[in-house]
């Protein structure tokens, strides 16, 4: 069994479109994440997430937002793609916050914007 | 707060050994290292959580200091599977988890 399974694996889709990443974790985590990986490898938290909390980097363009319709879900909502947002998006997740434990992350789904 | 690794990248013959540092401008939680290979994603390989830690398993060991700001992760007797990118993470207060901008191992025969 996979423990946090994203969908879809690559992604390529038009700028101006809306399009979404799934993420699925069955390892009964609280916290979830998302990370971006640019071209350049730089990991970049994009926000964390548990059932009680969200906390969003503050760089990160409002065009993303994560959607959550339960604790072992946490999805990646993107609007109005840009050149820019190309890059590999990882899903991750951890008992309550990730201090002390090991974070788990997906595959990673492959973004082109074209 | 991002950590500062480095190097950013370092190449070892096999058999050869390599330390990968890790710092913060200010004290630390925990520090997590996790090593990606190229197309997959990070793979945790451990953490420390307190001053004056080390921790190892195989050929692979790290420390973190006694003020909680560096930490130094130790590669010895280098094999061809440790090629990959090296990240820390850390994490401080209720902050989540934050990487450095990695360090590009690459090990030759």
């Amino acid at each position: 069994d996979t423990a946090v399974s994203q969908t879809p694996k690559y992604l390529v889709t038009q700028m101006g479109n809306d399009k979404s990443i799934k993420c699925e974790q069955n390892l009964g985590h609280d916290t979830m994440y998302w990370y971006k990986q640019d071209s350049k490898k730089f990991l970049k938290i994009m926000f964390s997430y548990n059932n009680k909390e969200l906390i969003i980097n503050e760089t990160v363009p409002n065009r993303f937002s994560p959607k959550s319709p339960d604790k072992a879900h946490l999805n990646l909502h993107i609007n109005s793609l840009e050149l820019g947002d190309s890059a590999v998006y990882f899903c991750a997740s951890s008992r309550q916050g990730a201090g002390n434990t090991e974070a788990f992350f997906g595959q990673g789904t492959r973004l082109t914007v074209v | 707060q991002q950590p500062v690794q480095s190097p950013q990248a370092v190449i070892l013959r096999e058999g050869e050994d390599a330390v990968i540092n890790c710092s913060s401008s200010k004290a630390l939680y925990s520090v997590h290292w996790y090593r990606q290979k190229h197309g997959e994603a990070p793979v945790f390989l451990m953490i420390l959580l307190k001053g004056g830690e080390q921790k190892g398993h195989d050929k692979i060991s790290a420390s973190f200091n006694e003020k909680k700001q560096q930490s130094s992760l130790y590669l010895t007797a280098s094999q061809l599977s440790y090629s990959g990118t090296y990240f820390c993470g850390t994490q401080s207060g209720n902050t989540p988890l934050v990487f450095g901008k990695g360090t590009r191992l690459s090990v030759i025969a």
